[in-house]
């Protein structure tokens, strides 16, 4: 059974860098696409970007400016950077495994794709105050 | 687009059957995940693909899609469904964005 496990700063000021790390027990880290997703309070999920095993990386353009995500495959693990943080980025952060993408055929012919996230972290909260 | 469009709530009777929807130009080329969270946990799968649930997921729960509306069925909604409900997927216009629902809040009365 995959477990996400995840940790990080909780409390930050504003202009500071937020820094969280998610580590995968229990299953392979190849072959999955790693992505953080963030919750503010009482509001939705926002997806803020995701990295491959090799180290590929794809953010959400209103967040890609300050955000970096990296690997450690070293240690089945990756992590999230976000600079200069205000109160706007206080929210719940989440880890999760993205699949592949999938493909269903009809009649040999591509019918549609499909993309999910089976396992999640926790999730970690982070406040930003001054 | 890369945006997906939920109702904001939706209610139920207990033992009826809801119907969650979502709406997007990315559901033409790809099915909606669904995923449950409930107040103060993670989100949970609960419907991938055309119309598949992962192990431990009621049967009550279906998927369907149609032109670029997808929808969650709760067939016999129960007390424990109370919960939020996003869909997701990538945008298809080809940079592969993971894009997500705003949510809909499902009240079981």
């Amino acid at each position: 059974q995959v477990q996400l496990q995840q940790w990080g700063a909780g409390l930050l000021k504003p202009s500071e860098t937020l820094s969280l790390t998610c580590a995968v027990y229990g299953g392979s880290f190849s072959g999955y696409y790693w992505s953080w997703i963030r919750q503010p309070p009482g509001k939705g999920l926002e997806w803020i970007g995701e990295i491959n095993h090799s180290g590929s990386t794809n953010y959400n353009p209103s967040l890609k400016s300050r955000v970096t995500i990296s690997v450690d495959t070293s240690k089945n693990q990756f992590s999230l950077k976000l600079s200069s943080v205000t109160a706007a980025d206080t929210a719940v952060y989440y880890c999760a495994r993205g699949r592949p993408r999938g493909i269903t055929m009809v009649r040999g012919v591509i019918d549609y794709y499909y993309y999910y996230m089976d396992v999640w972290g926790k999730g970690t909260t982070v406040t930003v105050s001054s | 687009s890369s945006e997906l469009t939920q109702d904001p709530a939706v209610s139920v009777a207990l033992g009826q059957t809801v119907r969650i929807t979502c709406q997007g130009d990315s559901l033409r080329s790809y099915y909606a995940s669904w995923y449950q969270q409930k107040p103060g946990q993670a989100p949970v799968l609960v419907i991938y693909g055309k119309n598949n649930r992962p192990s431990g997921i009621p049967d009550r729960f279906s998927g369907s899609s149609s032109g670029n509306t997808a929808s969650l069925t709760i067939t016999g909604a129960q007390a424990e469904d109370e919960a939020d409900y996003y869909c997701n997927s990538r945008d298809s216009s080809g940079n592969r964005h993971v894009v997500f629902g705003g949510g809909t809040k499902l009240t079981v009365l």
